[in-house]
């Protein structure tokens, strides 16, 4: 059963037009979201976030959306550059208490992005 | 300041063996996670390391263990390897702070043949 969906497994940009990631989630428990991106052989590395009491969080050019009732989030890249270049991986996040599993932090199959110069 | 380190890069095994795996937190950092990134596949929370103790872990079998040590370093065990074991194993690490975000570390790709 997956909670958190990644639909569409890549997307093509050109350079400097909008780049719109896409996830779902089926969990209405979850208390944050968050982006993260991988470059090849490394990590992922953490990009933003959002609360599940808000609705927006910008941070330079990316910004998340969050639509609760569709379950649905969203990021934002503008303008799109190549070096963003990547696979964006959407996770959903809860705390369920130290002692009681910690962070439930469960992650989409990943959106691989290419943005074309 | 230093991110997660994990070691080593890759690692080959056969059938049957058993493999180490080994993460070094962010300094200040108690809390070790462990993922597995199968190819082509999102990644799968495998264990949760804090303050030396294992506080949860995912669906897989029990041949796949760990500890964390004093120092919140920790260690994946898999033993008796399977072909399906072939993977990134990614090792994150976190301070518990509301949003969870976490940080990884580069990983190891484990190739079983």
């Amino acid at each position: 059963d997956q909670q958190v969906k990644q639909n569409s497994p890549s997307l093509s940009v050109q350079e400097g037009r909008i780049s719109i990631l896409n996830c779902d989630y089926t969990n209405s428990m979850f208390d944050y979201f968050l982006w993260y991106k991988k470059y090849p052989a490394e990590g992922p590395t953490f990009l933003i976030s959002i609360s599940s009491i808000k609705d927006k969080n910008e941070d330079g050019r990316f910004t998340v959306f969050l639509n609760k009732s569709a379950k649905h989030l969203s990021l934002h890249i503008v303008p799109s550059q190549p070096g963003d270049s990547a696979v964006y991986f959407c996770a959903a996040s809860c705390f369920k208490g130290k002692n009681t599993g910690g962070f439930k932090t469960i992650f989409g199959a990943g959106t691989r992005l290419f943005v074309k110069a | 300041e230093a991110g997660v380190t994990q070691s080593p890069t890759h690692l080959i095994k056969t059938r049957g063996q058993q493999a180490t795996l080994r993460c070094s937190p962010i300094s200040g950092h108690t809390s070790v996670y462990w993922y597995q990134q199968a190819l082509g596949l999102g990644l799968q929370f495998l264990l949760w390391y804090d303050e030396g103790e294992e506080r949860n872990r995912g669906n897989f079998p029990p041949r796949f263990s760990g500890r964390q040590f004093p120092n919140y370093s920790s260690e994946l065990n898999v033993n008796a390897l399977e072909l399906e074991d072939s993977a990134l194993y990614l090792c994150a690490s976190t301070q518990n702070n509301p949003g969870g975000e976490q940080y990884f570390g580069p990983g190891t790709r484990l190739t079983v043949t």
